[in-house]
């Protein structure tokens, strides 16, 4: 089964708004990160964060990461109609050489102008 | 671009054969990632290779193989073909970092395969 779990499965807002996508999981991490992936494209890394951190910012998203609850959220704020995309929350294992990382089912987000 | 290239784009196929699908890592990046994205399993890694040698392994069926060479290129060997094996074949790349850095691996995707078998 995968390592992490988004929420919710779909996402439909009007430009200008905020989104916000959570992905819980399973097991302990090194650090979650989240993808963005345009219908039918390669993934496309947007975000790391440590698990010992608990909020990070880069331009318009914002990442918010609690290991207590095994949890993470992605806040995209201002969404623009190219936001539109799937966004996968991904965690790896403490693997010295082989981190392999486990994607989510990922969050279909839609921005409508 | 990412850096990353993929070959083939698409591949159509029919049930009982094998294909073999490549992929050129990232300038610098010793390690090789292939993932399996379908409709009904999502994104499911397979392997990971690590400057030549196999580092990583998930639920990547016996029919499959792969591997990467000298020149860090990789291939993914998928034979008897079924008809669940259509699906999007993603291969990644990334620096593996060495300790104390190791679990920070960003990856870079190519653009894919598109494999419909019939």
């Amino acid at each position: 089964s995968q390592q992490g779990e988004e929420d919710p499965q779909a996402l439909s807002i009007q430009e200008g708004e905020n989104a916000t996508m959570n992905c819980s999981y399973k097991t302990s991490i090194n650090n979650l990160q989240w993808y963005r992936q345009n219908s039918g494209r390669g993934l496309v890394h947007l975000i790391l964060i440590r698990s010992n951190e608990r909020e990070k910012h880069s331009g318009r998203l914002r990442v918010t990461l609690d290991t207590s609850k095994k949890s993470s959220s992605l806040l995209i704020t201002a969404s623009r109609a190219a936001d539109t995309a799937s966004y996968f929350c991904a965690t790896d294992g403490n693997m010295e050489y082989g981190n392999k990382l486990v994607f989510g089912a990922g969050t279909i987000l839609r921005v409508k102008s | 671009d990412s850096g990353v290239t993929q070959t083939p784009k698409h591949l159509i196929t029919a049930t009982g054969q094998r294909v073999t699908l490549r992929c050129s890592p990232r300038s610098g990046d010793l390690s090789v990632y292939w993932y399996q994205q379908s409709l009904d399993q999502g994104l499911q890694f397979l392997i990971q290779y690590y400057n030549g040698e196999e580092r990583a392994k998930g639920n990547i069926l016996e029919r499959f193989s792969a591997q990467q060479f000298p020149d860090l290129h990789s291939e993914l060997n998928l034979s008897s073909l079924e008809l669940g094996d259509s699906a999007l074949y993603f291969c990644a790349s990334s620096v593996a970092l060495t300790r104390p850095l190791a679990g920070a691996n960003v990856l870079t995707f190519g653009a894919g395969s598109r494999l419909t078998v019939l």
